[in-house]
């Protein structure tokens, strides 16, 4: 059976960092794309990044390029969310899950982990 | 961009009803489309993958259909279980997800 297991969240002050983890069972954690994907409170569900098996290839979303830096450690089967500069509206229910990739154009989240909760506020 | 909207944005149905949730796009996304079911408090869940294939273990009264700009998810007859936000996903560019259908009780 598929699980992932977030942990790391918390509350945090605006500008500050925090890091993410989710830990991966039940099938071959380095032979999967994996990411995560946020939702706000009260607002719908938000791709926020993913990364390629051998972490070759990282992708963001625009609001976070620069501040939030995803990661992998296969050896642990574990997957990462760096998140610096944090704001007020990174407030939110982050998701890790597992892809299924095709193509660059032909993907989608096949196992989803129960979400952990991020709040930055002073 | 890729825009997706859906419709309704909400419904209210009852136990045993057909439903239907449509799911447009900006742009042609061939049939890569896909569709996920979010109950509060639990792990999203997908339901349907390339626009009409059932992932394993999704219940055969939900199916998706369409290709292009359009795409429909239709649960066959509502189950008490199948109160919960659906979301249609594509994976051209982002934003990525559609803003949701809340279907509740009637």
């Amino acid at each position: 059976e598929v699980q992932l297991v977030e942990s790391g969240g918390g509350l945090v002050q605006p500008g500050r960092s925090l890091r993410l983890s989710c830990a991966a069972s039940g099938f071959t954690f380095s032979n999967y794309w994996m990411g995560w994907v946020r939702q706000a409170p009260g607002k719908g569900l938000e791709w926020v990044a993913n990364i390629k098996q051998d972490g070759s290839e990282k992708y963001y979303v625009d609001s976070v390029k620069g501040r939030f830096t995803i990661s992998r450690d296969n050896a642990k089967n574990s997957l990462y969310l760096q998140m610096n500069s944090l704001r007020a509206e990174d407030t939110t229910v982050y998701y890790c899950a597992k892809l299924v990739v095709v193509t660059a154009t032909r993907w989608y989240f096949d196992y989803w982990g129960q979400g952990a909760l991020v709040t930055v506020s002073s | 961009d890729i825009q997706m909207t859906q419709s309704p944005s909400s419904l209210s149905a009852s136990v045993g009803d057909r439903v239907t949730i449509t799911c447009r796009a900006s742009h042609s996304i061939s049939n890569y489309l896909n569709w996920y079911q979010h109950r509060p408090g639990k792990a999203p869940k997908l339901l349907i993958y390339d626009a009409s294939s059932l992932q394993s273990g999704v219940p055969s009264r939900f199916s998706g259909s369409g290709s292009g700009t359009d795409f429909t998810l239709t649960i066959s007859s509502l189950q008490p279980e199948d109160f919960a936000t659906y979301y249609c996903q594509q994976s051209y560019s982002h934003p990525l997800f559609g803003p949701g259908t809340k279907v509740d009780i009637k």
